[in-house]
């Protein structure tokens, strides 16, 4: 069954980089495009990027551009969301979904989240 | 503010029919594929409605989704206790970024 499982938890000082991993299993991980989505606490969903496993094309949503950068490891099946610079409005629970939201494929699967915590 | 419109709340009486709207535009809705998630507090987002109208396996049909020029609806029928949760619509744009709704809050009253 096709699964997305996330690290764990993490409480960063402003300023510095949090790095997200997001492992598949299941299916062929260069099929499908990976999508990270955050969700700071009692607030709604925000789109943050996309990256393409087989080629590593990535997308970025503008408010994050120098700041994320969405890479990967074929060879273990892993994904990678980095987020630098770290403020306190970046606390939240970060989320890889699979598929491509431009090709209006399912983005039915995704990861169990990672709870990123800004403080100082 | 999103730039997807969702009212940010809700309700129903159990057994009832509810819609949720999502409001776009041209370069979202207008020309790509909606979205539509349901979330439990402190779970994933779980999806409901891909390419406008399908349901993926294991949705019931008391779920769907509908479309029309910037505009998109989730309707949920025969409402139940279960289904009260936040519900996002969600749509790429052609900026080349995806984007979801602001959320709505349904209450089964």
């Amino acid at each position: 069954q096709v699964q997305l499982v996330q690290s764990g938890a993490e409480v960063k000082k402003p300023g510095a980089s949090v790095k997200v991993s997001c492992k598949a299993s299941g299916y062929t991980f260069t099929s499908y495009d990976i999508n990270w989505v955050r969700q700071a606490t009692g607030q709604g969903l925000e789109w943050m990027g996309w990256m393409n496993p087989n080629s590593g094309n990535t997308g970025y949503a503008q408010k994050f551009q120098g700041r994320v950068t969405m890479t990967r490891n074929t060879s273990i099946s892993t994904a990678y969301m980095e987020l630098s610079s770290l403020r306190s409005e970046d606390t939240a629970v970060y989320y890889c979904a699979r598929g491509g939201l431009h090709l209006g494929e399912s983005v039915g699967y995704w990861g169990q989240g990672t709870l990123v915590t800004v403080s100082s | 503010q999103s730039v997807l419109t969702q009212p940010p709340s809700a309700s129903g009486t159990p057994g009832q029919r509810v819609t949720i709207s999502c409001s776009g535009s041209s370069s979202n809705i207008g020309s790509n594929y909606v979205y539509w998630y349901q979330q439990l507090p402190g779970t994933a987002p779980k999806l409901l409605i891909y390419r406008n109208n399908q349901r993926p396996s294991g949705v019931p049909d008391r779920f769907s989704g509908s479309k029309s020029v910037t505009s998109a609806s989730l309707a949920i029928s025969g409402l139940r206790s279960e289904d009260e949760a936040d519900y996002y619509c969600a749509a790429w744009d052609d900026s080349l970024s995806g984007l979801f709704g602001g959320g709505t809050k349904l209450t089964v009253l």
